[in-house]
This record gives C-alpha cells, structure tokens and sequence, in this order.
C-alpha cells in the first residue's frame, strides 16, 4: 500500500528556521517525483515546488523559489521541504504528494499534511 | 501563468440528483486537467485526469469532460459522502502547475 506519512504540526516564530518530512512507503521512491502544495487557512491549493528523488532534480514555483528548499533522503526514502526564515504568511498547511505514474503533474497518492504555525 | 476560474463557488444539490461543476483555463490546456475532491480536515483525493480518465478506485458517478479551455466535472445520483470541495488543476503550463479556487458542493 503507497503511503505518505508526513511530520507532525509546527508551531514557530518569525525567522526560525524549520523542515517538514514526508516518508513515502509501498512502492519505489525514486519512481515518482514528489510534490509540496500549501495550503493556508481556508484557502485554496498552490503548486509550490516538485523534485525527483532519482537525482534531486527540482522544479519550483516562482511565487516559492528562493523561500524554500526541496530535498529528499534516498537512503529513508523522505522528502523534505525546509524554510530559513519564517514568516507569519509561512502559516499553512503543506502537503506532499506522489506523481501518478507516467503522466507528469498529476498527484495520486498525498500526506495527510503537517499545518505549520508562525507567530509572535 | 494560467488562471483557472471555477463556477459556481458554491452549488446547493439535494442527495440522488446530479451536479455539474465548471473549469474554465485562461488559455488551451489542451487535455491536460486534473480534479481533486477534498473534504474537511483531509487531503485532497484524484479524481479525474485527462479532462475524462478516472483514477484508480473512483465511482464510475464522477465523469469528466472538455478540451482546451472549458471543462466540465459531473456527479450523478450525489451520495452523502460526495459534499466535499472540488478543484480542477491543469498540468499542461509549468510553471507552474496551477489549481482552480474551489467549488464547494453543499447539500440542499
């Protein structure tokens, strides 16, 4: 069974840094590029960035690029998604998510999502 | 980046009728959306790819359809458990990926 079993809620401040985890199982790791989507309190989805776990290849999204970095661990099959500087906008539920197999942009299986929290 | 506009931002139907949600792209996307259901506190679960393909497990009550810029998600004989947030999400343009606003089904 293909699971995305993602790190627990967050809570911050302003400049922390932080990194999340999303640890994929049941199928092939480096099969599938994996996805970040944000989403902030009742609002809607934003693409924010994919990598591939073959090579740590990353795509990301401009609004995102430069505020976040993507990585993954081959060796725990994990992907990570990591802030410097947080900002109280940071504040969101991030989700990862699997590419279904053999059509590229296209999000199968998802983490149940790990709400972060920046605050004063 | 291309806009994608969901109509209506809420659509009231009454359980066992039929719901017909809107996508509309900013330009030709070509076949290349994608429908998303999500429900309170959940992530959200494919339903559709290709404009029209289901993925895997999905009732064969969810059907999807259109081309280029205008798209259709359709629910018929609406289950309780169907009253959910819907969104469209095209691939065909990156970057980036983009998804809709929402559609949020409600019972009537």
């Amino acid at each position: 069974e293909v699971q995305l079993v993602q790190s627990g809620a967050e809570v911050k401040k302003p400049g922390e840094s932080l990194r999340i985890s999303c640890k994929a199982s049941g199928y092939s790791f480096t099969n599938s590029w994996i996805t970040w989507v944000r989403q902030m309190p009742g609002k809607g989805l934003e693409w924010m960035g994919r990598i591939d776990p073959t090579d740590s290849y990353t795509n990301y999204n401009p609004s995102f690029q430069g505020h976040v970095t993507i990585s993954v661990d081959k060796s725990t099959s994990t992907a990570y998604l990591q802030w410097n500087s947080l900002m109280a906008s940071d504040t969101a539920v991030y989700y990862c998510a699997r590419r279904l197999t053999m059509v590229q942009g296209v999000l199968d299986y998802w983490g149940q999502g790990t709400l972060v929290t920046v605050s004063s | 980046e291309i806009l994608l506009t969901q109509s209506p931002a809420t659509l009231s139907v009454s359980p066992g009728e039929r719901a017909t949600l809107s996508c509309r792209a900013s330009q030709s996307i070509s076949s290349n959306l994608a429908w998303y259901q999500q429900k309170p506190g959940q992530a959200p679960r494919l339903l559709i790819y290709r404009a029209s393909t289901r993925a895997t497990g999905i009732s064969g009550r969810f059907s999807g359809s259109g081309s280029g810029t205008e798209f259709t998600l359709t629910i018929s004989s609406l289950q309780s458990e169907d009253f959910a947030v819907y969104y469209c999400q095209q691939y065909n343009d990156w970057p980036p990926y983009t998804f809709g606003q929402g559609t949020k089904l409600e019972i009537k």
